[in-house]
């Protein structure tokens, strides 16, 4: 079965720092992982997906994920944090391998970061 | 464009009332769904739809029903609700493609309490 796994639930750093969100996933096929960011009271908004190829994956707001099929990660980085960071970041999978594209996703149960002037 | 549209943004009902939540979307995705965000707990599908006149059940849909008549509207509705259904709910659409490479497009949410 699939499945993403978000280990923190809170991540803290000071602005200017380097940020990391962890994320692990399981599949049975190769996967594609997405990455969402959820402003207070807002939808969730689109970062940057990694499909195939480079295992580095850049996205909006520079931020960039690294897939690593060894270890089944994806974690989203950021070189130096900014106060308009802070949010819920969600980690999200899909297994194509699964028959019928449907396009469902599976969630990680998010991680808050906060970024602190 | 408008994107993914919800209404409405706040209810409050009381047990057993009814709703139907409405989304709309103006990107002409053959693909819809129905989240609900409760804390700690992510996003949960509750039903979705792979085109006009057809759904299926997602991961948590005890307690919801949804229609799908136009390809631009998916409703999601409650026939008798309980505070268990206290959530955030989310609708998403996406463009259909065989490689299933597409990210999903989200609603700003509508926030029901059910008291």
């Amino acid at each position: 079965a699939q499945s993403v796994a978000q280990p923190e639930d809170q991540v803290n750093v000071a602005e200017g720092n380097p940020l990391t969100v962890k994320c692990t996933y399981s599949v049975s096929g190769n996967p594609y992982l997405f990455w969402y960011v959820q402003y207070p009271n807002r939808g969730l908004q689109f970062l940057l997906k990694y499909i195939t190829g480079d295992n580095l994956v850049k996205g909006s707001y520079g931020f960039e994920a690294e897939f690593n099929k060894s270890q089944t990660s994806f974690h989203l980085k950021k070189p130096s944090a900014l106060v308009s960071d802070s949010a819920l970041y969600f980690c999200a999978v899909r297994d194509p391998s699964l028959s019928g594209n449907t396009g469902k996703l599976i969630f990680g149960q998010g991680t808050t970061l906060q970024v602190k002037p | 464009n408008a994107g993914v549209t919800q209404t409405p943004k706040f209810r409050v009902l009381k047990t057993g009332q009814s709703m139907t939540l409405l989304c709309a979307q103006d990107m002409n995705h053959e693909y819809m769904y129905w989240y609900r965000q409760d804390p700690g707990m992510g996003l949960r599908l509750i039903h979705y739809s792979v085109g006009e006149g057809t759904t299926a059940k997602g991961e948590v849909p005890d307690g919801y029903n949804v229609s799908r008549l136009k390809k631009q509207n998916f409703l999601l509705g409650l026939e008798s609700a309980a505070p268990s259904q206290t959530s955030v709910y989310f609708c998403a659409s996406i463009r259909a493609g065989t490689s299933g490479t597409y990210e999903q497009y989200f609603g700003p949410g509508t926030r029901l309490t059910v008291t």
